[in-house]
């Protein structure tokens, strides 16, 4: 069974830019998670999805925003991208409706640089 | 939102020592706990978790971890470490609101 696939795996943007990055779940999984991981903040909680719906949202600024579609697929989106969004973005599915009892299967990230 | 504290940031160590990675969280409610690790080049991947029932539980590659509920503790433990368990390891922390928290990570240096 295919893992969690994000795309693109490398990303190199501009101060002010915006951004959409891209993540296919497990087949079957219907949750979504999106963490920032960073070496000095370490795996920060972006959001959650789960059919579609937006289960819960991390402290971060109103730039960020995601979506579930009804495959499950989920993406994120960053607008106005500033320097210190640089990061590895990854994205995680899990099989049950939350991530409170269901392990998270995790993709390999999506490292975006902010220039 | 809860948070979680693991202790140290890198550990080094001889194989066939033994490890424990310490993990405290912050959270007044029921919890679902998770150890995940990343080894080099890889994705993160589950180790092993803690719903409920023995507080004693038991993981891949000879890992365990004890949940102490008094303590708010979730301690990594492996009686004998090999080279192959260098890795980055993660605790986290659902506390049934959908955010899942994970500490800042271990670092663990296995020399030959």
């Amino acid at each position: 069974k295919a893992g969690v696939t994000q795309t693109p795996r490398y990303l190199i943007k501009t101060r002010g830019q915006q951004v959409t990055l891209s993540c296919s779940p497990i087949s079957g999984h219907r949750s979504v998670s999106w963490y920032q991981q960073t070496p000095g903040q370490g795996l920060q909680f972006l959001f959650e999805y789960f059919s579609e719906t937006q289960r819960n949202k991390g402290n971060f600024p109103g730039r960020f925003s995601g979506r579930q579609f009804s495959n499950s697929r989920s993406e994120m989106n960053v607008s106005t991208l500033e320097l210190g969004d640089s990061a590895l973005y990854l994205c995680a599915s899990s099989r049950g409706q939350s991530s409170y009892n269901s392990p998270l299967h995790f993709g390999n990230g999506t490292r975006l640089t902010v220039t | 939102a809860q948070s979680v504290s693991q202790h140290n940031h890198h550990v080094i160590l001889s194989e066939a020592a033994s490890l424990e990675l310490g993990c405290n969280y912050s959270y007044g409610g029921t919890v679902n706990l998770f150890w995940y690790v990343q080894y080099p080049g890889q994705h993160l991947q589950l180790l092993l978790k803690y719903f409920s029932g023995d507080p004693l539980v038991k993981g891949i590659k000879g890992f365990e971890a004890e949940f102490i509920k008094s303590k708010f503790s979730f301690n990594l433990r492996k009686p004998s470490v090999q080279w192959s368990d260098t890795a980055e390891y993660f605790c986290a922390v659902n506390g049934n609101n959908n955010d899942m928290r994970f500490g800042a990570g271990t670092r663990l240096t296995v020399k030959p």
